[in-house]
């Protein structure tokens, strides 16, 4: 079963504006990935946040933690037609074995 | 730095046949991890080697689908008989740590540009 859920499945905003999306997640982790997915790069990796960090840049992203609540998001600030893309948060679990698990992603289209 | 090379990009075959993916990692990573993607969703992973030795193919249907990494460095991932639900994207990644480390540097994972998988 996957892991993480991303919310919303899809998402649709003028080019300039922030997209956020949502993964939650259901069991305890070490790190929480996320990756984009487009027809011309295939699967990127973005940025990686480990369970002892509440929130971490990169450029124009933003992505929080929330351990508690099993959740992080991801904000992509004034957005251009290139991140155009599906976004995918991966977890991997707690403990010795560090098995990543994808979710399900969310479709995100930027208009021009 | 080449990246993670995949072959061939695209294959069709018929239901009950075999085919086999080739996969390259980058240069001196430990880890190498085969995916399937079926479309509208996430990777799911089939497959994780550490060096030549298998870390977890759990969701492996090991009754017809394969894969080996001879010698800890390139990986072929083999489907006989393929049946018409296989049809996916297969990708390959790889990543510089092991399994078993924490050092989220290492945990990054490297894609290759899959293999197209059409079955009628």
């Amino acid at each position: 079963s996957q892991q993480g859920e991303e919310d919303p499945q899809a998402l649709s905003i003028q080019e300039g504006e922030n997209a956020t999306m949502n993964c939650s997640y259901k069991t305890s982790i070490n790190n929480l990935q996320w990756y984009r997915q487009n027809s011309g790069r295939g699967l990127v990796h973005l940025i990686l946040i480990r369970s002892n960090e509440r929130e971490k840049h990169s450029g124009r992203l933003r992505v929080t933690l929330d351990t508690s609540k099993k959740s992080s998001s991801l904000l992509i600030t004034a957005s251009r037609a290139a991140d155009t893309a599906s976004y995918f948060c991966a977890t991997d679990g707690s403990g010795g074995y560090q098995k990543v698990t994808f979710g399900t992603g969310t479709k995100l289209q930027v208009i021009p | 730095e080449a990246g993670v090379a995949q072959s061939p990009r695209y294959k069709i075959i018929e239901k009950r046949q075999s085919v086999a993916f080739w996969c390259n990692p980058i240069s001196g990573h430990a880890t190498l991890y085969w995916y399937q993607q079926i479309l509208g969703q996430g990777p799911k992973l089939l497959i994780q080697f550490q060096n030549n030795g298998v870390v977890d193919d759990s969701q492996l249907p090991k009754d017809r689908f394969s894969a080996e990494r001879l010698k800890g460095v390139d990986s072929t991932l083999k489907i006989q008989p393929a049946k018409l639900e296989d049809s996916a994207v297969y990708l390959c990644a790889s990543s510089l740590g092991g399994a078993f480390l924490t050092y989220s540097s290492y945990n990054e994972q490297f894609f290759g540009p899959g293999t197209r998988l059409t079955v009628l």
